[in-house]
């Protein structure tokens, strides 16, 4: 079982709609969670860095994270064709250089 | 700011060669990562040089290997190319490591 465990998706949802990306975590040793989003044929870039519990907002994105059930989330809201990537969750413990990711969610936003 | 620039962006070789990739940091990031990245196994990371050390390794064979110069570029090397050696290849910068990970558009390698 990977530390990180993301569903591979697609999703694909209408211009417009609310998104919602999850992972769930295993280590409870992690306290800095990070959503990175990719589009074809580039890097990953991060997008939203949380720590600890609680939400953090950006523009149209939450970053949420639920220690007590290991779960992190992203919601895109009024989602465009321009978030169509593939988004990966990772995090990390303290005191650690190298962040665990997942394998990544596919999201397709259709117009 | 320049971002992390890797090069070659594409490269094709046949099994039994060595392939070496380069990647030139963000300016004043002292930490750069190299992670492979596939469809099956998402973005498994190699190792971590910071200050020309390697100070994290991941769990891939000794064929890969790598190094950091005193202007923090770092190379990766792969000795023995095997088909399943075919990936994109990530390199990342950070001031110090962690949290905030800078990625180049990597090296899509193809193993013939």
């Amino acid at each position: 079982q990977k530390e990180v465990e993301q569903d591979p998706g697609p999703l694909s949802v209408p211009e417009g709609a609310i998104v919602s990306l999850n992972c769930t975590y295993s280590n409870s040793a992690f306290q800095y969670f990070m959503w990175y989003r990719q589009y074809s044929r580039k890097g990953p870039e991060l997008l939203m860095y949380t720590y600890s519990s609680g939400n953090k907002e950006d523009g149209r994105f939450t970053a949420q994270v639920d220690k007590s059930s290991k779960y992190i989330s992203l919601f895109i809201r009024d989602s465009q064709p321009s978030d169509s990537a593939t988004y990966l969750c990772a995090s990390l413990s303290g005191g650690s250089y190298i962040p665990t990711f997942g394998r990544g969610t596919s999201l397709i936003v259709h117009p | 700011k320049a971002g992390v620039t890797q090069t070659p962006r594409y490269l094709i070789k046949t099994r039994g060669q060595q392939v070496t990739l380069s990647c030139s940091p963000i300016s004043g990031h002292r930490s750069v990562s190299w992670y492979q990245q596939t469809p099956g196994q998402g973005l498994q990371f190699l190792f971590e040089y910071f200050s020309e050390t390697q100070r994290n390794k991941g769990n891939f064979p000794g064929r890969f290997s790598g190094r950091q110069f005193s202007n923090s570029r770092s190379e990766m090397n792969v000795s023995t190319l095997e088909l399943g050696d075919s990936a994109l290849y990530l390199c990342a910068s950070s001031l110090v490591g962690g949290e905030k990970l800078f990625f180049g558009s990597g090296t899509q390698l193809s193993v013939l």
